[in-house]
C-alpha cells in the first residue's frame, strides 16, 4: 500500500501563473477529497469526488480553481490564474467508503509570490 | 447541521503528563467520531474512532469515549511523551458519511 500520493510536494510560482496539484488515490479507494490548511482558517474541504464524479463542490474558493478526476487512479487540482492568499498546504485523501477513515498524502506547499 | 468545536490551543506539557483535548460535536442524527493527527510536513493520519454511543476508541495510549449525552469526544493519554508533539484534529462523519467536518486542530508540544 503506497498511500496518497502527491505530487509535487512543493511549488513555488509566480502571481498569475496556472498551477496544477496531482493526487493518485490508494488503489481501490472509491472518494478522493481535496482540503486547503491555512494557519487563518485550518483544514478547509475545497471539493470531493465518488466513484470519480464531483459530489460537493461548494468549498471551492472561486472560478480560479477546478478540479477533476478522469480516473479512479488520478485526480489534479487547478488554480488559474494563481494570486498570493492561494498559498498554502493542499491535501488529498481517499477512503474506500463513507464508514472507512481518510488516508491522506503528505500535501503540496503551494507558494505564490 | 454539523460542526466540531475543539479545544484551542497550543498545549505544552512536560513528559509523563496527562493529556486532555476537549472536544464537542454538533451533528443531526448519528456521526462517526474521529481523532486524528498530524506530524510536522505530514498529513494527517488516523489515530482513533469511535460509531456509536458509549464506544471507546483507543491507540498509542490515546483514547476518546463518545458521549452522546454530552456530545463530546474528548481525547486523553495518561503519561505523554515528546514523541506526542503535533497537532491534534477531531472530527465526524456525518450520518450519510459524505463528509467529514474537522476541528480547528490543537498543538501539542511535549517538552523533556
Amino acid at each position: 500500500d503506497a498511500g496518497v500520493i502527491q505530487s509535487p510536494r512543493h511549488e513555488v510560482t509566480e502571481m498569475g501563473q496556472e498551477v496544477t496539484l496531482r493526487c493518485k488515490p490508494i488503489s481501490g479507494h472509491n472518494s478522493l477529497f481535496w482540503y486547503r490548511q491555512t494557519m487563518m482558517r485550518g483544514l478547509e474541504l475545497l471539493i470531493y469526488f465518488n466513484n470519480n464524479v464531483p459530489i460537493d463542490d461548494s468549498g471551492m474558493p472561486e472560478d480560479r480553481f477546478s478540479a477533476k478526476m478522469p480516473n479512479a487512479s488520478f485526480s489534479t487540482l487547478k488554480i488559474q490564474p494563481s494570486e498570493p492568499r492561494d498559498s498554502a498546504v493542499y491535501f488529498c485523501a481517499s477512503r474506500k467508503d463513507p464508514l472507512s477513515p481518510l488516508h491522506f498524502g503528505n500535501g503540496t506547499r503551494l507558494t505564490v509570490t | 447541521g454539523n460542526s466540531v468545536t475543539q479545544m484551542e490551543g497550543p498545549v505544552t506539557l512536560s513528559e509523563e503528563a496527562f493529556l486532555t483535548i476537549n472536544c464537542t460535536y454538533t451533528a443531526t442524527g448519528y456521526p462517526s467520531l474521529f481523532w486524528y493527527v498530524q506530524y510536522p510536513g505530514e498529513g494527517l493520519q488516523l489515530l482513533l474512532k469511535a460509531t456509536k454511543a458509549d464506544d471507546k476508541g483507543s491507540n498509542k495510549g490515546f483514547e476518546a469515549t463518545y458521549r452522546k449525552e454530552t456530545t463530546s469526544f474528548h481525547l486523553e493519554k495518561g503519561s505523554v511523551q515528546v514523541s506526542d508533539s503535533a497537532v491534534y484534529f477531531c472530527a465526524l462523519s456525518g450520518q450519510r458519511g459524505n463528509n467529514l467536518f474537522f476541528g480547528t486542530g490543537t498543538r501539542l508540544t511535549v517538552i523533556p
